[in-house]
């Protein structure tokens, strides 16, 4: 299973809003819900920020967003805050009944 | 809370095999299943595979069968993930993190703190 396509970076700044891209498949990305994006700082374990798609967990900001179309997921974060500046992977479930995480895209806070 | 904390670094030989532990705690064990992933230095995350600590059944990663066991003691609520015939490029942070039950399949909503492996003659 090939990783899912994301930009290696993306920048903004502060108050500002910038979204990151996870291409896939039709068996994957485009052909389940099943989307996640994770926010993981250097030397830190990840944190899941999105589910199915767009759905936050408790506690993440609604300034974090997700969206789906066709094959492409998309995390938008509006507001941008220093804090925001880390690496962001998307992952999906798969046909093959695994999931598979994209290459990771490094946001940078201007 | 949720915990889930591994065990300490590693530093092993090409060709040995590497066994990282991951104690849960603040919820039940057996009622979610268990992922490892892990991060070579300055990459992305790749996925290994699951263990489901009801049953012990496990679903790895092609790219790593053959190679990985994971296996779960019940009585200590703690996950395995053993790598065997170690290669450099095996050098890493292994992470587990829990499925979250009630979302989509493959969402990991714990993560442990991760255990550095390094693999060098």
């Amino acid at each position: 299973q090939s990783a899912l396509t994301q930009p290696a970076s993306v920048s903004g700044s502060p108050g500002q809003s910038i979204t990151i891209s996870c291409t896939g498949t039709s068996s994957d990305v485009g052909g389940y819900n099943y989307v996640s994006w994770y926010q993981q700082h250097p030397g830190k374990a990840p944190k899941l920020m999105i589910y199915e798609v767009s759905n936050r967990p408790s506690g993440v900001p609604d300034r974090f967003s997700g969206s789906k179309s066709g094959n492409t997921a998309s995390l938008t974060i509006s507001g941008l805050q220093a804090e925001d500046e880390a690496d962001y992977y998307c992952s999906s479930y798969t046909s093959s009944s695994t999931p598979v995480f994209g290459g990771g895209t490094k946001l940078t806070v201007l | 809370q949720v915990q889930l904390v591994q065990s300490g670094a590693e530093v092993k030989k090409p060709g040995a095999s590497v066994k990282v532990s991951c104690k849960a705690s603040g919820y039940t064990f057996t009622g979610y299943y268990m992922h490892w992933v892990r991060q070579a230095p300055g990459q992305g995350l790749e996925w290994m595979g699951w263990i489901n600590p009801n049953s012990g059944g496990t679903n790895y990663a092609q790219k790593f069968q053959g190679r990985v066991t994971m296996t779960r003691d019940t009585s200590i609520s703690t996950a395995y993930m053993e790598l065997s015939r170690l290669r450099s490029d095996d050098t890493a942070v292994y992470y587990c993190a829990r499925e979250w039950v009630g979302a989509a399949a493959g969402t990991l909503d714990y993560w442990g703190q991760g255990t550095l492996v390094t693999v060098s003659s």
